[in-house]
């Protein structure tokens, strides 16, 4: 079945640091990959998404490529801020816009 | 960006009763909205597709009867979580995927993609 599973938290990291959250995946087919986050207080917003092997998908600093020899989509940001901390999903698309999601990984970035 | 709103936020109930979790695109029309279901330190879980205008299709082990889903229009569902026990205590959560309707009102810029709601917390006594 799909399924993905990302890097347990939580991670505290100081202000500008390298982050890396890894998530692997397991599916039938080529899913669409995603990254959400979630800050307190809100809803799950889409941070970036790749939808085919080798696509890299970036937004606000971060980055992931889809890896399809790793199943992988590890996401990356050179310098972490503050107002980075946040939860953060990866999940994929089984079709007709399901979701399934990763456990989540709660980020915190010191000053 | 575009806004789904839930209501309540949290809510605490006794066992034994029902508990209506509201989910609301505020500027775009959804025919379409997915109930998820997060317990402590795991991932979401889709519970069911709320379909407008025709009945909710549930995902495999989630009981139909507990979870009645209702898409009253193009722009609410509401799940009822029907004879609330202790183990129903969860954090819900509804998202709506970009439709292509857009409500009147200050022009937003959507993306193809889901908009989540901010999530329900009940717990059960």
């Amino acid at each position: 079945g799909n399924s993905v599973t990302q890097m347990e938290g939580p991670v505290t990291l100081s202000e500008e640091a390298f982050l890396t959250i890894n998530c692997t995946y397991t599916a039938t087919g080529y899913p669409s990959l995603f990254w959400y986050v979630q800050y307190p207080g809100e809803g799950l917003q889409l941070l970036l998404k790749a939808t085919k092997a080798d696509d890299k998908g970036s937004n606000k600093g971060f980055e992931a490529t889809y890896r399809k020899e790793t199943t992988s989509f590890h996401l990356e940001k050179g310098s972490v801020q503050v107002s980075d901390s946040a939860v953060y999903f990866c999940a994929l698309s089984r079709g007709a816009q399901k979701l399934v999601f990763g456990q989540g990984t709660r980020l915190t970035i010191n000053p | 960006g575009a806004v789904v709103s839930q209501h309540p936020s949290r809510v605490i109930c006794k066992s034994g009763t029902s508990v209506k979790i509201e989910c609301r695109s505020l500027d775009f029309q959804a025919t379409t909205m997915f109930w998820y279901r997060q317990f402590p330190k795991q991932s979401l879980m889709l519970m069911a597709t709320s379909n407008e205008g025709s009945k909710a299709t549930y995902e495999q082990g989630v009981e139909k009867d507990k979870f009645l889903i209702n898409h009253a229009s193009l722009t609410l569902s509401t799940l009822t979580v029907t004879s609330a026990h202790p183990e129903d205590s969860s954090f819900y959560i509804c998202s709506a995927p970009w439709g292509g309707t857009p409500l009147a009102g200050p022009h937003i810029e959507f993306t193809d993609t889901q908009y989540f709601g901010p999530g329900t917390r009940l717990t059960v006594l």
